[in-house]
């Protein structure tokens, strides 16, 4: 398998600016999850789907963020209109549960400057 | 609300060198423990994942412990080579696994610089 794929893996937009990053997990896998990589903040959660249903998008920081699963090959997370502050390294990761020896596998990720 | 936290930020050391890195937490109901490399500009490799009810888990020249009542975790890797040069991250997954879906929750890392 090719791994987890994203992209873009490199976006700069300007302010106000919509951006779509786009995700293809490792197929088989039925739970995929949205990180955002920091330096003030580190890894932080956005977002996960089990077998391509939201379940927490408590870590999705304001309504101009979105993310969509429409299949179990695709996700996409939409940032609407983007901002400065918006800029990081965005992961998708996904995993198949199998009982308690489980890893998540990272996609190279897409690193997003917005001006 | 969990809290994962790495020391040091950052650490230096001539090849060759045995070091540990730490992690700390601080809510012991965690399903997993688990070590992630990342190299600049890269994804995240997972290198050992711990059960909540293991103590250590070995490969190659890492070991991970995990004592899950003091809410720590060390990574030793021996005989340190530059090719070790990487951040390290330190990753639990809360209570039962399943009711946070599995999420990982992430330490900042450890940045390691390994010179020949």
């Amino acid at each position: 398998d090719a791994g987890v794929i994203q992209s873009p893996r490199h976006e700069v937009t300007e302010m106000g600016q919509e951006v779509t990053l786009r995700c293809k997990p490792i197929s088989g896998h039925d739970y995929l999850f949205w990180y955002r990589q920091t330096m003030m903040r580190g890894l932080e959660l956005l977002i996960y789907f089990n077998n391509n249903v939201p379940i927490d998008d408590s870590g999705m920081p304001e309504d101009r963020f979105s993310a969509k699963m429409p299949n179990a090959s695709f996700s996409t997370l939409k940032i609407q209109p983007s901002e400065p502050r918006d800029s990081a390294v965005y992961f998708c990761a996904s995993h198949k549960h199998r009982g308690l020896l489980e890893t998540q596998y990272f996609g190279p990720g897409t690193r997003l400057l917005v001006l | 609300k969990q809290e994962v936290t790495q020391i040091p930020a950052a650490l230096s050391v001539p090849e060759g060198e045995n070091l540990v890195l730490n992690c700390s937490f601080t809510d012991s109901a965690i399903y997993n423990l688990q070590w992630f490399r990342q190299d600049p500009g890269k994804g995240l490799t997972s290198l050992l994942l711990i059960q909540s009810s293991q103590r250590e888990q070995t490969s190659g020249r890492l070991n991970a412990s995990l004592d899950k009542s003091s809410g720590r975790s060390t990574l030793y890797i021996a005989a340190s080579q530059p090719g070790d040069s990487a951040t390290y991250l330190c990753a639990v997954i809360d209570g039962s696994g399943s009711d946070s879906g599995y999420a990982l929750n992430f330490g900042k890392g450890t940045s390691l610089l390994v010179t020949p």
